[in-house]
């Protein structure tokens, strides 16, 4: 298993800035992503954070908007840039200990205030 | 991957069993059956995961039927503490190498009552 941590656990933040989000993992990890889950919503895939490489964003998440950094194999960013009310979600990170299992250990949320 | 249905949501007493059914009608021969859960506030679990034997671990049972197209999370005594969207979520086997990207539905919200 891996343990997760994130800071900060909430921020509020005014429109038009930026904030980021920093995920730890206890242990080396091959994989590492960042989700967001609207209020009342369930998660959906922001970006998988590749180490030493660029993130890989899904369908409609863009790197200029959520720029991810993955400096080595227990430490990702994720940045939500250019804020707006629709931003306010929480982010979570995640990690999958093993590339052939859908096996993974997430962080406890980030939870944005957009005002 | 194959679509999953799970009812919205369910309740069950404290210290009976729960049974949380997820259908996959489409499955393939090569796609295992994940369930997760997300307590309230929380980040979400793993719980367990199969591809057609059944399945025990310390947290639950799961079962999947023979031909594939349904399975069912059991929580043998349900605590207040087990309260949480539960996730089932079918995702083809992975090589190495493979993002093992998780699509999440919006599960069954399980209320444990006393």
């Amino acid at each position: 298993s891996a343990v997760i941590s994130q800071k900060p656990s909430r921020d509020i933040c005014q429109r038009g800035t930026s904030l980021t989000i920093q995920c730890q993992v206890d242990s080396q990890v091959t994989m590492m992503f960042w989700y967001r889950q609207q209020p009342g919503q369930s998660l959906t895939l922001i970006a998988t954070a590749n180490q030493g490489s660029e993130a890989t964003y899904e369908s409609g998440f863009v790197i200029d908007k959520f720029p991810i950094s993955r400096p080595n194999l227990t430490f990702s960013t994720l940045t939500v840039s250019n804020l707006s009310p629709e931003d306010s979600s929480i982010y979570l990170c995640s990690a999958g200990i093993r590339q052939d299992s859908y096996e993974q250990y997430f962080g406890p949320g980030t939870r944005l205030t957009v005002t | 991957d194959a679509k999953t249905t799970q009812p919205p949501s369910m309740d069950c007493a404290e210290g009976r069993a729960a049974n949380l059914p997820c259908n996959h009608s489409t499955i393939s021969g090569n796609e295992y059956v994940y369930w997760y859960r997300q307590i309230h506030s929380q980040g979400p679990q793993y719980i367990i995961h199969g591809l057609k034997n059944n399945e025990t671990n310390e947290m639950a049972s799961l079962i999947i039927t023979e031909d594939r197209k349904s399975s069912t999370l059991i929580l043998p005594h349900a605590t207040l503490r087990d309260t949480a969207v539960y996730y089932c979520i079918v995702r083809v086997s992975l090589s190495t190498g493979t993002a093992s990207k998780l699509t999440f539905g919006t599960g069954t919200r399980l209320q444990v009552t006393l």
